[in-house]
Formats: C-alpha cells, sequence, structure tokens
C-alpha cells in the first residue's frame, strides 16, 4: 500500500549508542518531515525537509542529524542517545509544504534510550 | 515554537453521547485540519477546512473553520467505542508549514 513506511517500530538503546530511524514514502511528496510525540506535549517537530538535497531545522533539533539524498528517503539520526530522547517518532510527508496539503504520518518508532 | 491552545486537554463520556473539541490561535489561519490518532499508530486526516465559516462533515464527525479564521471546531455526534484516541487539531498559513495543538484525548465508557 501507498504511505509512509517507518522503520524500526520499536527499538532500545543504551546512553550514547546511535541508531538511524528509517522513513520511505512513495508518493512522490516533496515535503518531509520527522516530529517527536511526548505524553502532554503534542507533535515537535525536529527536522524538515522541502526536496531532496535541502533539509532544514525544526523546533527541537538538537541531538538529531538527517539528510535527504532522495525524494522518498529521509532518514533521522541519533548520533549519541540520551534518555531525553526516549519518545515516539513520526515521519509525515505532503506533495509540498503549505498550500492546504495535509500530512501523511507513517506509524511511528517507538524508541527508549536507557 | 508556536502552538495551538486546544481544549480541553482530556474528555471521559459515556458511550452514545457527543463530543465537542475546539482550537483557538493568536494567529490566523488559512487551512485547518483535524487528525485522530489512534493507539500505536501515527495520526490520520480525518477533515480539512480551506475557507472561514466553512463547515464540514464526515460521516457523524463535523468541523467547522471559525469566521476570524483564528479557530476551528470539531464534534463528534452519538460516540462509539472505536471513536477513542488523540485529536490533533493543525492550522497552515500560506506556504509555512502545519502548527499542531497539543492533542485532546477521548475516553469513552462503554
Amino acid at each position: 500500500n501507498a504511505g509512509v513506511t517507518q522503520t524500526p517500530k520499536f527499538q532500545v538503546l543504551k546512553t550514547g549508542q546511535s541508531m538511524t530511524l528509517q522513513c520511505a514514502q512513495d508518493m512522490n511528496h516533496e515535503y518531509m518531515s520527522w516530529y517527536r510525540q511526548d505524553p502532554g506535549m503534542g507533535l515537535r517537530l525536529i527536522h524538515y525537509s522541502v526536496g531532496a538535497g535541502i533539509t532544514d531545522q525544526g523546533e527541537v533539533p538538537n541531538g538529531y542529524n538527517v539528510s535527504r539524498s532522495t525524494t522518498e528517503d529521509f532518514p533521522l539520526r541519533l548520533l549519541s542517545a540520551a534518555p531525553s530522547q526516549t519518545s515516539v517518532y513520526f515521519c509525515a510527508s505532503s506533495p509540498k509544504q503549505g498550500a492546504g496539503y495535509g500530512y501523511t504520518f507513517g506509524s511511528g518508532t517507538r524508541l527508549t534510550v536507557v | 515554537g508556536q502552538q495551538l491552545n486546544q481544549s480541553p486537554q482530556s474528555m471521559f463520556i459515556q458511550e452514545g453521547e457527543d463530543v465537542s473539541m475546539n482550537c483557538t490561535s493568536s494567529s490566523i489561519f488559512n487551512t485547518w485540519l483535524w487528525y485522530k490518532q489512534d493507539p500505536g499508530e501515527g495520526p490520520v486526516l480525518l477533515i480539512a477546512l480551506y475557507k472561514a465559516g466553512e463547515l464540514t462533515s464526515n460521516g457523524r464527525l463535523t468541523a467547522q473553520f471559525g469566521i476570524t479564521r483564528k479557530d476551528s471546531f470539531l464534534n463528534i455526534s452519538a460516540s462509539i467505542p472505536s471513536d477513542v484516541g488523540i485529536y490533533f487539531c493543525a492550522g497552515q498559513r500560506g506556504a509555512q508549514k502545519l502548527v499542531f495543538g497539543q492533542g485532546t484525548r477521548l475516553t469513552i465508557n462503554p
């Protein structure tokens, strides 16, 4: 089925470990973004991309890196995991940024850092 | 960052009751969206609103784009158990990114 695919669904990391959360979409969407969801905090934007080769920071970018080498993929990297990064992470995509397009979300990655 | 004020934060209702929730902002938006998040899943778009004063329905759900363009409302009629989840409003202005509310968690007692 077409949509946004996130892997893995669950992950436990030790403090200081690194890992990459994968996100892929097959809808040829230009816009892709990463959010984290914490209890009582809603969805907070980490990084976003308006097209291949272009990325920018959201409101909570510290501790995360992204790249966008293709239209389809937008991986999120944690270089040195910290307990404060325990959260549920969502990738979302849209045909373009703005102009009334809603976002299509993946099913999320639940990350625990111990 | 900018957030929308969504209320209530949580609701505990009996099956069959109607539900109302709303979102307000100090800024004007051109688009209002309502999403639902089922437990363990990502948010899914329910309703999109593009014009001030617009009233749109999707089954038992009805949403309105406030006339001032600074608020939006979502109503659910005759709630059923599968309505359980978190409802998010989101606003958009021009080419800018979506701004999300903090969510309303709906719990239904059978």
